[in-house]
């Protein structure tokens, strides 16, 4: 079935990196741009990031434009997200996304990770 | 970057209701709007999609409509299983926003 799968969450100091990542599988993972949404403890859900089909477009929430990178390795089906100089403001579950059609932009998000927890804190 | 405005942020209604909840865009969206329900511990799923296209396998008791600025979502006759968060989402602009979400509980 389609499924997608984050790992990587953990307990982190400020100041340091993480790297989450997602793995695809029953679909065509190459075909579709892959998204990352976080939810704060308490707090509603944030968009951060967003991949297109083949990597070559990127796009970033202004919250954390410059210390978070996504990434994504077509040949085996998994996303990234590597998140520098982490502060307590971005403890939260991180979800990956799959965009609803392949290849097609400006769509809904319909296959969603069960999220992988990320706590900063010293 | 586009702001979404959700109301109200909570809500409390009894299984049977029939509940509206609205979300209005900063500027034109078109049609670029998705609805998000999220309950504790689980991932969001997609109901609505496109303003008023429904997701493969949700409940016809839901339903969308709007398109600009303004958008609503509906749910005819309100379930046990359907006490959740509600987000709006729009995907008109590649920086994707979310409402501030709409707490359902129970009456």
């Amino acid at each position: 079935q389609v499924q997608l799968v984050e790992s990587g969450g953990g307990v982190v100091q400020p100041g340091r990196s993480l790297r989450l990542s997602c793995a695809g599988s029953g679909f065509t993972f190459s075909s579709y741009a892959m998204h990352w949404v976080r939810q704060a403890p308490g707090k509603g859900l944030e968009w951060v990031a967003v991949i297109s089909y083949d990597g070559g477009h990127k796009y970033y929430a202004d919250s954390v434009k410059g210390r978070i990178s996504i990434s994504r390795d077509n040949s085996n089906n998994t996303l990234f997200l590597q998140m520098n100089s982490l502060r307590a403001e971005d403890t939260a579950v991180y979800y990956c996304a799959r965009e609803r059609r392949e290849l097609l932009p400006h769509d809904a998000f319909d296959v969603w990770g069960q999220g992988t927890m990320v706590t900063v804190s010293s | 970057d586009i702001q979404m405005t959700q109301s109200p942020s909570s809500l409390s209604a009894s299984v049977g209701d029939r509940v509206t909840i609205s979300c209005r865009a900063s500027e034109s969206i078109a049609a670029y709007l998705n609805w998000y329900q999220k309950k504790p511990g689980k991932a969001p799923k997609l109901l609505i999609y496109a303003a008023s296209s429904l997701q493969s396998g949700v409940p016809s008791r839901f339903s969308g409509s709007g398109s600009g600025t303004d958008f609503t979502l509906t749910i005819s006759s309100l379930q046990p299983e359907d006490f959740a968060t509600y987000y709006c989402q729009q995907s008109y602009s590649t920086l994707r926003t979310f409402g501030q979400g709409t707490k359902l509980e129970i009456k």
